[in-house]
């Protein structure tokens, strides 16, 4: 069955530093997103993208946050400058129809100090 | 804005008993309701989803029941099984994005 990938599984970062989560989704799959989890709470939007550009992004996707898809596969999120509260669970998604079917991957686990 | 709210946070049940989750949303645009199951460690996985032009939906042991005028949805695990247990969270959409609620842990207890 296919699969959306997230590399690494889990990645520790000094505070202030730049990190970048990769992920590889589904080929066939137009609509790409990422959403985080904080532990123990409920899985949060972040932003979506298709056609190249971001769809729409939420309150939390602010300006120390940047999307790509640099080449035919992948699809990654920076983030420029860490902060503590960037801890969290980050979860990378595709789909092919928009909403639905939406495939997420196994989640880069992100540890600020 | 807490737009889709899950409750239990928590529960346990006896192997072949019935788990029941409910949830509401406040939002009338949602458009698609879809569950899903998440074991530790793992990303959200789809497990049934629902449109608001019908009130029940079954897959297996799977159940969704949708109430719109009361803008609640529910979803029922029957005779359920030790594997069933994990964290499953109810979520609405509207305009490609998914509002997640807050997740309901189960236990199934052999």
């Amino acid at each position: 069955e296919p699969e959306v990938t997230q590399t690494p599984s889990h990645q520790v970062t000094q505070m202030g530093q730049e990190v970048i989560l990769r992920c590889v989704p589904i080929s066939n799959h137009l609509y790409f997103y990422w959403y985080r989890q904080i532990l123990g709470q409920k899985v949060e939007f972040l932003v979506s993208f298709y056609n190249n550009e971001i769809s729409e992004k939420s309150e939390i996707f602010d300006d120390q946050f940047s999307v790509e898809r640099p080449d035919g596969s992948n699809f990654t999120l920076k983030i420029r400058s860490t902060k503590l509260e960037d801890s969290a669970m980050y979860f990378c998604a595709s789909s092919e129809k928009g909403i639905y079917g939406y495939t997420f991957g196994s989640g880069t686990r992100l540890t600020v100090v | 804005q807490q737009q889709v709210k899950q409750s239990p946070q928590s529960l346990i049940v006896q192997k072949g008993g019935i788990s029941i989750i409910n949830c509401a949303y406040e939002n009338t645009a949602f458009d698609y309701f879809p569950w899903y199951q998440q074991f530790p460690g793992k990303g959200p996985a789809l497990l049934i989803a629902i449109r608001p032009d019908v009130s029940e939906k079954k897959e297996g042991r799977f159940t969704i029941s949708f109430n719109k005028s009361a803008k609640q949805f529910s979803l029922h695990i029957m005779d359920s099984q030790p594997g069933d247990s994990a964290t499953y969270f109810c979520a609405a959409s509207h305009d490609y994005k998914l509002s997640f609620g807050a997740g309901t842990t189960v236990t199934v207890r052999a």
